[in-house]
């Protein structure tokens, strides 16, 4: 069975200071890894994704995450945090099952931005 | 282009009423389907995930029901809420068929409170 585990469920940063926001995953197949984000009372939207091309891949709003598989970790990160990147942040790994594909969150990461 | 539209975006129910949440998506055909929910403070559960129409699967044994009625018709119901099945239910879309990656795509999501 594939999971997420994300190391803390909070995090605070100052504006202008680098973020790292952690995810780390199991799979018994090669997968594919998502980090998506949150707004209040909003749907989640797609960060980035890897798909097995380059390891180190980049997303929108300046974040990029780079896929260790000797780790099994996939971080998420960003060189200058700025006060909207402030939200809720999501890694999921997905798998393929009877012609669906389930997906698999971990339990989230909230991004705090001090001014 | 695709959209994903799901309602009521608030709801306020008491215990022992009926549940519908409708999710409609637009653009694209043959989608999976997938209800999550997200309790406060935890992460996406996954409720329901659909690969067509009448074929539903469940992922958790629970006071709900799921749905599809039409290809890109996803509906999560209830007979008789439960306190507990109050939370943030979000339905989301992916891409089906040998072009799938996982990636899904989200509505708003429909809050729902059950006093």
């Amino acid at each position: 069975a594939q999971s997420v585990t994300q190391l803390g469920s909070h995090v605070s940063v100052s504006e202008g200071a680098l973020v790292l926001l952690r995810c780390n995953y199991s799979s018994s197949v090669p997968p594919y890894l998502f980090w998506y984000v949150q707004y209040p009372n909003q749907g989640l939207q797609l960060l980035l994704k890897y798909t097995s091309a380059a390891t180190l891949v980049k997303g929108i709003n300046g974040f990029e995450a780079e896929f260790k598989k000797s780790e099994t970790s996939f971080h998420l990160t960003k060189p200058s945090a700025h006060m909207s990147d402030a939200a809720e942040y999501f890694c999921a790994v997905s798998e393929g099952r009877g012609g669906g594909f389930k997906t698999i969150f971990g339990a989230g990461t909230r991004l705090f931005v001090k001014a | 282009s695709q959209t994903i539209h799901q309602w009521p975006a608030t709801l306020v129910q008491p215990v022992g009423s009926p549940l519908s949440l409708e999710c409609t998506v637009e653009g694209t055909s043959n989608p999976n389907l997938y209800w999550y929910r997200q309790a406060a403070g935890r992460g996406l559960q996954l409720l329901f995930y659909s690969i067509g129409i009448d074929q539903i699967s469940s992922e958790v044994p629970q006071n709900l029901s799921a749905s599809r009625p039409q290809d890109r018709q996803f509906i999560l119901s209830s007979k008789k809420l439960l306190l507990s099945d109050s939370g943030f239910y979000l339905c989301a879309w992916s891409v089906s068929g040998g072009a799938r990656t996982g990636e899904l795509f989200f509505g708003e999501g429909s809050r729902l409170t059950v006093l």
